[in-house]
This record gives structure tokens, C-alpha cells and sequence, in this order.
């Protein structure tokens, strides 16, 4: 299992990025995938979830209504759109591959991590 | 949202010491439990599910129990290549929230 992030950088409050998680070594659309972040040096923040078929999203309460996440399975990757940016935003984001096809699944486990994309908000 | 709390956020051990880390859920969460381990400038890796249950490929010297509100991780016999932050994980109702961490350091 592969999981490889892009479109992290460096972007001013207010404005915004779009992340991208190529998955590879599994049988994507099987799976609901998630978005975690963490502040260098800090913990870890679950920030989005989407079940196989897209049919089942969910967002943290800090980032609902700024961002949204997507995927296609045709080309096996999951999506992050990040709009309204703040400073407290300044993350690593990891992609998160999920045991389940369910992101809310009870007893559910993140399986496979990616290394993650550095976002930075900054004027 | 469910609450998860570890202690203590770091400790420092010798090689073959025995280490046990806890973490409290601030409400009952059965045994929907999840450990992970995650070593500098790596991904975090999951090491037990479901408050006990190893992972496939994990060291039989991590061990895991709990249920309820509290829960521990034991390291019986700290190798050099355990030096990492451990984090726990709720996945009894969204979102599946995290602990802090604990930081494990080697003498």
C-alpha cells in the first residue's frame, strides 16, 4: 500500500489549495479514505472522511464549511479542497487509508498513512 | 465530542525496561481503541485495534488492555527502535478523536 500527498505549500490567509493523495497497492474504491492533520511537532487531527462511494462525507467541526473532500476511484485518489485558509490551518496533512468502507464505522482503524504535504499559512 | 487523555506525555527508559503508557476516554468507549506508534519523520503506523489486538507484523513485546474509560500500552523489554510518540484513538463515535501523545525516549 502507497499513499503519496501533494499540494501542500506556502499560501497567505484567505486564499486557497487543493491537496491531492494518489493511492496505490489496494483496491481504493473498497475503502473510505480520511484527511488527517498535524501541527509539527504536535498531535494528530482527524479533518475529513469519505466512504467508498463518496455517498457518506464528514468534515471537523474546525474545518466545516472551508473545506471539502472528494475522490475518484477511477483514478485512485482522494481530494482536499481547502478554501478560506487560516493560520491555524498550518499543518502536515496526511492521507488516511481507512480498514473499513465506512469512515464512521464503530471500531474503525487507519490502516495506512501517507507521509503527509506541509501546508503553511502565512502572510 | 469524546475526549482522550494520555499520561504521561513523555517518559525516558532503558533498553529491556518496561513501559507503560495509559490513556483515559472521558466517557465509555467499550474496548473501540486504537493504538499507533509513530517514529521521526515517519507515518504513523497502527500497532492495536480494538484495545488488544495486535497488529499483523507487530513485536509481541507490545501488549495492550483496557476497556471502558481506561486503557494502557505496555512495552515488556524497550528496544532501541521503539523510540516514538504513541497515540491512542477513539473509534466509538465520530469524530475519532486522538490522544495527545507520548513521547518515548531512550536513555
Amino acid at each position: 500500500v502507497q499513499l503519496v500527498e501533494s499540494g501542500g505549500g506556502l499560501v497567505q490567509p484567505g486564499r486557497s489549495l487543493r491537496l491531492s493523495c494518489a493511492a496505490s497497492g489496494f483496491t481504493f474504491e473498497d475503502y473510505a479514505m480520511h484527511w488527517v492533520r498535524q501541527i509539527p511537532g504536535k498531535g494528530l487531527e482527524w479533518v475529513s472522511g469519505i466512504n467508498w462511494n463518496s455517498g457518506s462525507i464528514d468534515y471537523a467541526d474546525s474545518v466545516k464549511g472551508r473545506f471539502t473532500i472528494s475522490r475518484d476511484n477511477d483514478k485512485k485518489s482522494l481530494y482536499l479542497q481547502l478554501d478560506s485558509l487560516r493560520v491555524e490551518d498550518t499543518a502536515l496533512y496526511h492521507c488516511v487509508k481507512d480498514a473499513s468502507l465506512n469512515p464512521n464505522s464503530r471500531g474503525g482503524v487507519f490502516d495506512y498513512w501517507g507521509l503527509g504535504t506541509l501546508v503553511t499559512v502565512s502572510s | 465530542d469524546i475526549q482522550m487523555t494520555q499520561s504521561p506525555s513523555s517518559l525516558s527508559a532503558s533498553v529491556g525496561d518496561r513501559v507503560t503508557i495509559s490513556c483515559r476516554a472521558s466517557q465509555n468507549i467499550i474496548n473501540y481503541l486504537n493504538w499507533y506508534q509513530q517514529k521521526p519523520g515517519k507515518a504513523p503506523k497502527v500497532l492495536i485495534s480494538a484495545a488488544s489486538r495486535l497488529q499483523s507484523g507487530v513485536p509481541s513485546r507490545f501488549s495492550a488492555s483496557g476497556s471502558g474509560t481506561e486503557f494502557t500500552l505496555t512495552i515488556t523489554g524497550l528496544q532501541p527502535e521503539d523510540s516514538a510518540t504513541f497515540y491512542c484513538q477513539q473509534s466509538y463515535r465520530p469524530p475519532r478523536t486522538f490522544g495527545q501523545g507520548t513521547k518515548v525516549e531512550i536513555k
